[in-house]
């Protein structure tokens, strides 16, 4: 049963566009959200992160949007930057200790 | 540099045998998670630890066990291994006891395991 899901396994946007990746989840108790960007050969590197009190958090060309209703996160990335090319996995977390991951969207941003 | 350290990068190995994967958790972080992502998949959640004591346990097969050390190392052993084990094994640690809140996981760059 996958909690969280990213339907779209891949993406492409002009460089100076917005990229926006898709999040939902099924489980209400979760309650915290994060973003991370995975290149090649490393590890994830977390980016940005919503807890469900707030429906926005913004970190420069980062921004992160919750909508608990419909249980969706979207991030958006403005202006997209060629380096912003990797893949990028939603999770989300309870107080369970654990944090769900979806299986990733490839974000390629084109020069 | 997360501050996360992972060793071997890579261990090709055969069915039936056992290896042990090793973490090294950001200095001053309790708390230490391994995941598990094969080809084309997310990152499953295995088990966590937190000071020593096992906190957290996701879907991680019975072949599989792990340890925190006092000195907050952990370790990630796999035996009787299959085809289906072959696999990236992420180690992640955070500061936070008691959930995730305002304590993002940091990753080590994992571990490649090739099982022949």
């Amino acid at each position: 049963d996958q909690q969280v899901k990213q339907n779209s396994p891949s993406l492409s946007v002009q460089e100076g566009r917005i990229s926006i990746l898709n999040c939902d989840y099924t489980n209400s108790m979760f309650d915290y959200f994060l973003w991370y960007k995975k290149y090649p050969a490393e590890g994830p590197t977390f980016l940005i992160s919503i807890s469900s009190i707030k429906d926005k958090n913004e970190d420069g060309r980062f921004t992160v949007f919750l909508n608990k209703s419909a249980k969706h996160l979207s991030l958006h990335i403005v202006p997209s930057q060629p380096g912003d090319s990797a893949v990028y996995f939603c999770a989300a977390a309870s107080g369970t200790y654990k944090y769900i991951f979806g299986t990733g969207t490839r974000l390629k941003v084109l020069a | 540099d997360s501050g996360v350290t992972q060793t071997p990068k890579h261990l090709i190995t055969a069915t039936g045998q056992r290896v042990t994967l090793r973490c090294s958790p950001r200095s001053g972080d309790l708390s230490v998670y391994w995941y598990q992502q094969s080809l084309d998949q997310g990152l499953q959640f295995l088990i966590q630890y937190y000071n020593g004591e096992e906190r957290a346990k996701g879907n991680i097969l019975e072949r599989f066990s792990a340890q925190q050390f006092p000195d907050l190392h952990s370790e990630l052993n796999l035996s009787s291994l299959e085809l289906g084990d072959s696999a990236l094994y992420f180690c992640a640690s955070s500061a936070a006891d008691r959930g995730p809140y305002n304590s993002p996981l940091h990753f080590g760059n994992g571990t490649r395991l090739t099982v022949t």
